[in-house]
């Protein structure tokens, strides 16, 4: 079974630009969560989607967002840019979440100049 | 200060040697996660401790959970150079019938031939 796939790998953006990744879960699983890990904040939670929705979120401003569609393929779309959104984007999935385990894709590094 | 500290922050060992990695929560535990990661890549699962008490093992590596002092250890034994990475705890909150992972700061090994 394939595992947690995210694309693209490395992204080098501007102050001020906006950013889409892109996250395809496990086969058969629905819920995707998004995480941004950097050396001073550590690994945090951005959100959850489940069934197309938005079940969990994180402490992030509204710059970040993220969607699901019905094939359970999730985006995140981080809007104006700043050099502190410089960082490793990871996305796990589950096959409903709960008390599941999570498994983690490779990750996209974004880079902001 | 972080709800979930690892110790030590960092861990230099000989190849064949044991080693401990603690992971303490300032909040209740409902369960522990147990990831491990190479630098700038995604998270491998290792372990999902559930209940106070429980303790598990793969291969060389051992868990376990106490609930009462809210902490959890991993414990390997004999260790190899495939060993090396950065050790995450991450602690589940169960909101919205998802969840969402709180990690710890990470312990960093390295293992010498």
């Amino acid at each position: 079974k394939a595992g947690v796939t995210q694309t693209p790998r490395y992204l080098i953006k501007t102050r001020g630009q906006q950013v889409t990744l892109s996250c395809s879960p496990i086969s058969g699983h629905r819920s995707v969560s998004w995480y941004q890990q950097t050396p001073g904040q550590g690994l945090q939670f951005l959100f959850e989607y489940f069934s197309e929705t938005q079940r969990n979120k994180g402490n992030f401003p509204g710059r970040f967002s993220g969607r699901q569609f019905s094939n359970s393929r999730s985006e995140m779309n981080v809007s104006t840019l700043e050099l502190g959104d410089s960082a490793l984007y990871l996305c796990a999935s589950t096959k409903a979440g709960g008390r599941e385990t999570q498994y983690f894709g490779p990750g996209t590094r974004l880079l902001v100049l | 200060s972080q709800e979930l500290e690892q110790s030590p922050q960092s861990l230099i060992v000989q190849e064949g040697k044991n080693l401990t990695i603690n992971c303490t929560s300032s909040k209740t535990l409902y369960g522990l996660y147990w990831y491990k990661q190479k630098y700038g890549e995604g998270l491998i699962f290792l372990m999902m401790l559930q209940k106070g008490g429980e303790e598990k093992s793969h291969e060389k590596i051992t868990a376990k959970l106490d609930e009462k002092k809210q902490q959890s250890s991993l414990h390997i034994t004999a260790s190899q150079p495939s060993h090396a990475g950065i050790y995450l705890c991450g602690a589940p909150r169960y909101t919205g019938g998802g969840n969402k992972l709180t990690f710890g700061t990470g312990t960093q090994l390295k293992v010498e031939l």
